[in-house]
């Protein structure tokens, strides 16, 4: 398998505008988090689902952020519109669950709002 | 809730020397797993050892090992024979149920020094 697979690796808008961040977890894993990784917050986990069902969103900061799992192989986060603080490094990761929880990350979406 | 507290923001060490990261937590369950990632500059999350709390043998992985005191909720990174790649933000981790959910500590950076 080739990994989680995140795109694009870098994205730069202006504020605003609309940003769609795409992921693609590893063939045969229930579990896909999105994490955000800042210089003030560390890395903190923004949402997660289990069988593209959304569990727990409540780390998502606020309404202009929204995730959707539309089938097994593919996950987006959206933010709507974009503002400089959500600049960051975005994510994706993907785990098996149930006995064993090693979580896989993509290589992650740098975000840079101008 | 659970926390992850890694007190050493920065730490460096010698190649070929040994070095100790610290990594403190809590939690009220008595199931769950722990984990230290690598984060070299290129980004990407890479897991270098877990460790299972029902577990009392410390895990090992080659040049790395750690301590887990579970009694204290201690889990230190010992890294032996430290080469220059080693050079990397390292991440201390909490998950407990069978998701892969991570909750992670702040991040140690080290430095490996010629």
């Amino acid at each position: 398998d080739a990994g989680v697979i995140q795109s694009p690796r870098h994205e730069v808008t202006e504020m605003g505008q609309e940003v769609t961040l795409r992921c693609k977890p590893i063939s045969g894993h229930d579990y896909l988090f999105w994490y955000r990784q800042t210089m003030m917050r560390g890395l903190e986990l923004l949402i997660y689902f289990n069988n593209n069902v959304p569990i727990d969103d409540s780390g998502m900061p606020e309404d202009r952020f929204s995730a959707k799992m539309p089938n097994a192989s593919f996950s987006t986060l959206k933010i709507q519109p974009s503002e400089p603080r959500d600049s960051a490094v975005y994510f994706c990761a993907s785990s098996p669950g149930q006995k064993n929880t090693e979580a896989f990350f993509g290589q992650g979406t740098r975000l840079t709002v101008v | 809730a659970q926390t992850v507290t890694q007190s050493q923001p920065e730490m460096s060490v010698q190649e070929a020397e040994t070095v100790t990261l610290s990594c403190t937590y809590d939690t009220s369950e008595s199931n769950y797993y722990l984990f230290w990632y690598k984060q070299p500059p290129s980004r990407q999350m890479i897991l270098v050892i877990r460790q299972e709390a029902y577990k009392q043998q410390n895990a090992t992985e080659n040049r790395f090992s750690v301590n887990f005191q579970k009694a204290a909720k201690s889990f230190s990174l010992k890294i032996s024979d430290s080469q220059l790649g080693d050079t990397a933000m390292y991440f201390c981790a909490f998950s407990s149920g069978n998701t892969g959910k991570l909750i992670f500590g702040q991040g140690t950076t080290l430095q490996v020094k010629p």
